[in-house]
């Protein structure tokens, strides 16, 4: 499978808890973008990776969520103390320089 | 800043039918880049189309056709004999010139009916 990977494909967590998602990255990608989408909304921007550094972040990050790409490979999104609002499907992208965004299936979080 | 209008929130047509789908866009770069996306019911986005600010040519593949028009910052989507396969929710989107970030419109809902 050469295409994004996104795990876990779903998870309900309760408030307050803790969650990680991860993200892998067509290899020769060097760029990584993280999504956020609400039911009958388009995706939101929210960061964005150039190789392992993360260039830019949207303000919908709050100081809850904080993500990484060490070496530049897969990357992680952590969403911490999670709330009912942060309920959302999660979308990771990736490409290659200025070129079209390869999108994963995303990871649909339910915060119950 | 950077935004996308897509006004029909949602489209249903009969099988056959063509129907076009409209995209707005406001930007102040003077390179951009414009992007098509299909998310089928199965959630994940599939990449249909994407367009550089200096390429105003429109572009046909197979049944989709683009009309790109700086002149009135639109980038509609034409889907010829549609089908319903072709069910979706349809997303314009928009990049500057780093394609540092994507900003989408708010999805278009296409129903196809046989």
């Amino acid at each position: 499978d050469t295409g994004v990977s996104q795990d876990p494909r779903h998870k309900i967590t309760k408030r307050g808890q803790n969650v990680t998602f991860r993200c892998d990255p067509i290899s020769e990608h060097n760029r990584l973008y993280w999504y956020r989408q609400t039911l009958g909304q388009g995706p939101e921007f929210l960061t964005y990776f150039q190789n392992e550094a993360q260039l830019e972040k949207s303000r919908l990050l709050s100081d809850r969520f904080s993500a990484e790409r060490p070496k530049g490979s897969f990357s992680t999104l952590e969403i911490q103390r999670t709330e009912q609002g942060d309920s959302a499907m999660y979308l990771c992208a990736s490409s290659l320089a200025a070129r079209g965004y390869t999108f994963g299936s995303g990871t649909r979080l339910t915060v119950v | 800043a950077q935004k996308v209008t897509q006004a029909q929130t949602e489209i249903s047509v009969v099988e056959k039918e063509d129907v076009t789908l409209d995209c707005v866009y406001e930007t102040r770069d003077t390179t951009y880049y414009l992007f098509w996306y299909k998310q089928p019911p199965s959630g994940e986005l599939v990449f249909l189309i994407r367009r550089n600010s200096f390429d105003e040519q429109n572009e046909i593949s197979g049944r989709y056709s683009w009309n790109f028009q700086k002149s009135t910052s639109s980038f509609n989507f034409t889907i010829t004999a549609s089908q319903v396969v072709d069910s979706a929710v349809y997303f314009c989107a928009l990049s500057g010139g780093n394609n540092n970030d994507m900003r989408f419109g708010a999805g278009t809902r296409l129903t196809v009916k046989p």
